[in-house]
């Protein structure tokens, strides 16, 4: 079994903020690390699948970057919008399996 | 929208019976992954099946079975239910290549509440 955490649990962030959350994984057998956002009553939307050491990603407002050799990934909003509210999870790959930390839930104040 | 498809949406089972919960995958996905979700908790894995074969599974008892048929369309059978079995359970298709693995695209999942 391969422990993910997620910090914070929650967050609540004032309209136009920046804010980041963290995902920790074993650094050992690593393959990939998915970020998915989770909206009430919506299904999980996947928003990056990184795979490299020093990898960066960009989806308009959001990036995330990932070291795997100290076993972290950061997820970054630029200026929070209402519409961002939602759960981040991040979920780690290895043998054929999905390992899911229980997400940061941010709220997003106008 | 994905295009993934799950039913029932949800369902009201007792202690021993049998469930199963169906998903249909999006076009051209070759994989399909299983997951519940409780309260409070992020998805854990329950088994993942790749062109028709149980390709990983998690930390679940037996009476967790699947499969998944050649339109890789899948089904979820949980068997003597327990009152712990009462969760989310999400299905996500993927495209799994030789060049690794691609992201997940997910049902709306079915709830599921044993009494």
């Amino acid at each position: 079994i391969l422990n993910v955490e997620q910090s914070p649990q929650s967050l609540h962030v004032q309209e136009g903020d920046s804010t980041n959350f963290t995902c920790s994984f074993p650094s050992s057998n690593f393959y990939a690390l998915h970020w998915y956002r989770w909206e009430t009553a919506k299904s999980p939307e996947a928003l990056f699948v990184m795979t490299l050491n020093g990898d960066e990603k960009k989806k308009g407002r959001i990036s995330a970057t990932l070291n795997t050799k100290e076993g972290y990934s950061y997820l970054y909003i630029k200026g929070s919008q209402p519409e961002d509210s939602a759960t981040y999870l991040c979920a780690a790959y290895n043998f054929n399996k999905f390992y899911f930390g229980s997400g940061t839930k941010l709220n997003v104040k106008p | 929208e994905t295009g993934v498809t799950q039913s029932p949406t949800h369902l009201i089972k007792t202690r021993g019976q049998q469930v199963t919960l169906r998903c249909s995958s999006q076009s051209g996905h070759n994989t399909v992954s299983w997951y519940q979700q409780a309260l409070g908790q992020g998805p854990q894995f329950i088994f993942q099946y790749y062109r028709e074969e149980e390709n990983g599974r998690g930390n679940f008892p037996p009476r967790f079975s699947g499969l998944q048929f050649p339109n890789y369309s899948s089904e979820l059978n949980v068997n003597a239910l327990e009152l712990d079995d009462s969760a989310l359970y999400l299905c996500a298709s993927s495209l799994l290549t030789g060049q690794g693995y691609n992201e997940q695209f997910f049902g709306p999942g079915t709830r599921l509440t044993v009494l």
